[in-house]
């Protein structure tokens, strides 16, 4: 089991849904990312969250929402999505945004878009 | 050209072989390594860490770094069907914060 949990881990929804992935890591980081990954390929980042601030927003279309309520959780709120949004989406923490940390990954939520 | 070139694969060995895994880069800034195993479905999985060029071992793995060459490398030795997964190596840049530059990841297989 991993120490950054990620729920649901599936998820399937409708183009005018309105959802929300959850993360949630108690290892005392203060970083946390988003990243989405699809089949075969290596993880794309999507957000950074620094000290509860996001410091990186990788160009990610306003239909994807990140949030970051506390240090501990980071939520990503999904509207009016596409099919081509289907993918893996994943969470990482590490203890801060220097180049040195390593980060420590979720089993992601998988999202399909009907 | 991509910052981050690894051979994806698939890799098939038998059981108890030694595996070589490796990637190449294009931008000398990079200063940190990283390897990871993903398992399918989930996510992945920090194995190895290195900071400039060497090697570490830990148990079976050992990663290694030529940065005048600009290619690391992962050894598996003794290599188990628990080992068949994506290998993917990661590296940053220390004045980029901590964005990671993924390799494709290559997919392994070990065959009792």
């Amino acid at each position: 089991d991993t120490e950054v949990t990620q729920t649901p881990k599936h998820l399937v929804m409708g183009m005018t849904n309105k959802k929300s992935l959850k993360c949630e890591q108690h290892m005392g980081h203060r970083a946390m990312y988003w990243y989405k990954q699809k089949a075969k390929k290596p993880p794309e980042l999507m957000f950074v969250y620094s000290y509860e601030k996001l410091s990186i927003n990788e160009s990610v279309p306003s239909r994807f929402s990140p949030e970051c309520p506390n240090s501990s959780l980071l939520n990503l709120h999904l509207h009016a999505l596409q099919p081509e949004d289907s993918a893996l989406y994943l969470c990482a923490s590490s203890q801060g945004q220097g180049a040195h940390q390593p980060q420590h990954f979720g089993d992601g939520t998988r999202l399909s878009i009907l | 050209q991509k910052e981050v070139e690894q051979d994806p694969g698939p890799l098939s060995v038998p059981e108890g072989a030694i595996v070589s895994l490796n990637c190449t880069y294009s931008n000398s800034a990079f200063q940190y390594f990283m390897w990871y195993r993903q398992y399918s479905r989930k996510g992945p999985e920090l194995l190895m860490y290195t900071y400039s060029s060497g090697n570490k071992e830990d148990g079976r793995f050992t990663a290694q770094v030529d940065k005048s060459s600009k290619y690391i490398s992962l050894f598996i030795r003794d290599s188990q069907p628990s080992d068949s997964a994506t290998y993917l190596c990661a590296m940053t840049r220390s004045n980029t914060g901590n964005q990671f530059y993924f390799g494709t990841g290559t997919s392994l297989t070990v065959i009792p």
